[in-house]
């Protein structure tokens, strides 16, 4: 398709455990974007990309919480030794390049850490 | 990380009326304001932005108007339909570079028939 695909849909996970979670672009975007949303709440910031590199990482919440962009294209949010707090939809966008204000969303990983 | 607004308000309107929704943003230095919707179970839409140096911008159905004395901006949706039942969330490019976009409060829009 042409939209922004992420993967898994849905993950449960035992807390402890590590989650990758995995955004697909659109193809051509040069910048991508990573937010959290917790249940009936707003859209957290995490982390963006412009190519393969991330100018701007100042939303992770903890070390726990990473993420790599490669080849221009996909990128992976992995979340280490996972708690409860975690527990949320975490969504990916993609923009056709820095400072487009036009980004596309994909629908979501939905995390629960039980 | 960022965000703003944590608790989603609801407006309820008639169906056929138009709908108003505001918010309030706090960093005088964004250079475009942006609203997007999101449907439920789905990840946010871009509706429509304005620059900063402008005071209101119309799209199809949509007029977002932006007051820089009082740091508000709002969405007006003429003639609300069914499908316009959604989160409303204000958003903005927080630096010159415009280099990520910051989520502000949304507003739940209920649609009465």
């Amino acid at each position: 398709g042409a939209g922004v695909s992420q993967s898994p849909s849905n993950k449960v996970t035992e807390k402890g455990k590590d989650v990758e979670l995995r955004c697909d672009p659109i193809s051509g975007h040069t910048a991508l974007y990573w937010y959290r949303q917790r249940l009936g709440q707003g859209l957290e910031f995490l982390i963006y990309f412009q190519g393969n590199s991330a100018p701007d990482k100042s939303g992770l919440p903890s070390d726990r919480f990473s993420a790599e962009r490669t080849g221009e294209s996909v990128s992976t949010l992995t979340i280490q030794r996972t708690q409860q707090e975690d527990s949320a939809v975490y969504l990916c966008a993609s923009s056709l390049h820095e400072g487009n204000t036009e980004a596309f969303f994909g629908q979501g990983t939905r995390l629960t850490v039980v | 990380g960022e965000s703003v607004g944590l608790h989603l308000p609801t407006l309820s309107v008639q169906e056929g009326d138009n709908s108003i929704i505001n918010c309030a943003y706090s960093n005088s230095a964004s250079d475009y304001f942006i609203w997007y919707k999101q449907e439920s179970g789905k990840g946010p839409q871009f509706i429509i932005d304005i620059r900063s140096n402008m005071d209101k911008r119309q799209g199809q159905r949509v007029t977002v108007l932006l007051n820089k004395t009082v740091k508000h901006l709002s969405l007006q949706i003429a003639a609300t339909q069914p499908g316009d039942s959604a989160v409303y969330f204000c958003a903005e490019n927080p630096y010159s570079s415009a280099s990520k976009i910051i989520f502000g409060s949304g507003t739940r829009l209920s649609i009465r028939p």
